[in-house]
């Protein structure tokens, strides 16, 4: 997508934590967000942050957002082989602008 | 479950003929969206309605691509003359904003895989 990127892949072993980072070249957006796709399925919201907040954690999963850096991060603790799934960072801009997505692989 | 729906699932079809999808938002959504994802891609914009106002088309909706949204119910996009290059996955979301626009938080359908041949 449009400047925003992400790495392409990660792989993990089960238990581990996963972090997956995304980096933006416009600050404009008030909020950013963490998508989720499953083979053959659409894309799930998973979290979102507000841009004035530095930190949200929702269960396993912690967003860090820099932005000075314009670089924002999920990092999802003791990771299972279910997460095992297409990660999409998104900014809004009037509509959801995606990165390209990082494929996690969870390994047993 | 009152998701967002798509139809059909795959479509195959040949270079040059017309193909017209479906996407039925979440009831109480005012926004829709149409993307399109290819492999190794993140979803990339297409279009958008609030209700039946279509608000933004990108530069990628050729004039071979139209999307309408007549009751500000249901959608089709329906893409003329097919090419080889319209191969993908179409992905429908719908949205109702919370705390004014800017927060767009989309639920998307599980998308018709068009394959042109």
């Amino acid at each position: 997508g449009e400047d925003v990127e992400q790495s392409l892949f990660l792989s993990v072993r089960e238990g581990d934590s996963s972090v997956i980072n995304c980096t933006y070249t416009d600050s404009s957006s008030t909020y950013l967000y963490w998508y989720k796709q499953e083979p053959g399925a659409g894309l799930q919201l998973l979290t979102y942050i507000f841009s004035n907040m530095d930190m949200k954690q929702d269960q396993r999963l912690t967003v860090l957002l820099n932005k000075k850096d314009k670089h924002l991060s999920l990092r999802i603790a003791d990771t299972q082989t279910g997460d095992s799934a297409i990660y999409f960072c998104a900014k809004t801009g009037g509509k959801l602008i995606f990165g390209q997505g990082t494929e996690l692989s969870v390994k047993p | 479950d009152t998701g967002v729906s798509q139809d059909p699932r795959h479509k195959i079809t040949k270079r040059g003929q017309n193909v017209t999808f479906r996407c039925d938002p979440i009831s109480e959504h005012n926004r829709l969206y149409w993307y399109r994802q290819t492999l190794g891609q993140g979803p990339e914009f297409l279009t958008y309605f609030q209700n039946e106002a279509q608000l933004e088309k990108s530069r990628l909706l050729s004039d071979r691509f139209s999307a309408e949204r007549p009751k500000g119910s249901f959608s089709t996009l329906e893409i003329q003359r097919t090419e080889q290059g319209d191969s993908a996955m179409y992905l429908c979301a719908s949205s109702s904003p919370e705390r004014g626009p800017t927060n767009e938080k989309l639920f998307f359908g599980s998308g018709t895989q068009l394959s042109v041949l």
